[in-house]
């Protein structure tokens, strides 16, 4: 089992680019989780899917935030336009039916925005 | 609102046991009580979780109150290896600000 795939590892951007983060949950998970980690506030939960379905997007931080699962094995966090407050680190997460908050985290992208 | 409590930091020597406890005093009947470590930075990895009783597992022990108002997580042996930041999250995957814990030899 390969765990929870994020590509890329690193993103180096500058303001007003578009940035595309991706993530490969594990097969068989039924939920996925986008996450967000700065020093000043922590993990964030941003927005969470149960079936490719968005079930709760209350912590996307605005409109230029968005996120797809267009099917059960990928899904995208898009940020457009970028600014500097969004450097972070970003985490995908999945889980299994039945254990919601089981979450099996990935490696996490390092994202700056100069 | 993380409904949790947590020392922000604590020390451990290398072999000893490290018992982090977590207040919960909110907790709903059907809120199960979730931990989990971030080391360095890497993404959190899940330890245990439990509802009522005490649980065990091959990474460490949940002990949780009978009023399951708080729960503590020991780590039978400590190694440097368990240096990390500790969450103990029960509400709605929302992590606080955890208990760094370090391990020193």
């Amino acid at each position: 089992d390969a765990g929870v795939i994020q590509s890329p590892r690193h993103e180096v951007t500058e303001m007003g680019q578009e940035v595309t983060l991706r993530c490969k949950p594990i097969s068989g998970h039924d939920y996925l989780f986008w996450y967000r980690q700065t020093m000043m506030r922590g993990l964030e939960l941003l927005i969470y899917f149960n079936n490719n379905v968005p079930i709760d997007d209350s912590g996307m931080p605005e409109d230029r935030f968005s996120a797809k699962m267009p099917n059960a094995s990928f899904s995208t966090l898009k940020i457009q336009p970028s600014e500097p407050r969004d450097s972070a680190v970003y985490f995908c997460a999945s889980s299994p039916t039945g254990v919601v908050e089981k979450l099996f985290f990935g490696s996490g992208t390092q994202l700056s925005v100069l | 609102d993380a409904k949790t409590t947590q020392p922000p930091s604590m020390d451990c020597a290398e072999g000893r046991a490290a018992n982090l406890p977590c207040n919960h005093s909110t907790i709903s009947g059907n809120e199960y009580v979730y931990w989990y470590r971030q080391i360095h930075s890497q993404g959190p990895q899940y330890i245990i979780h439990g509802l009522k009783n005490n649980e065990t597992n091959e990474m460490a022990s949940l002990i949780i109150t009978e009023d399951r108002k708080s729960s503590t997580l020991i780590l039978p042996h400590a190694t440097l290896r368990d240096t990390a930041v500790y969450y103990c999250i029960v509400y709605k995957l929302i992590f606080g600000t955890g208990t760094r814990l370090q391990v020193f030899p």
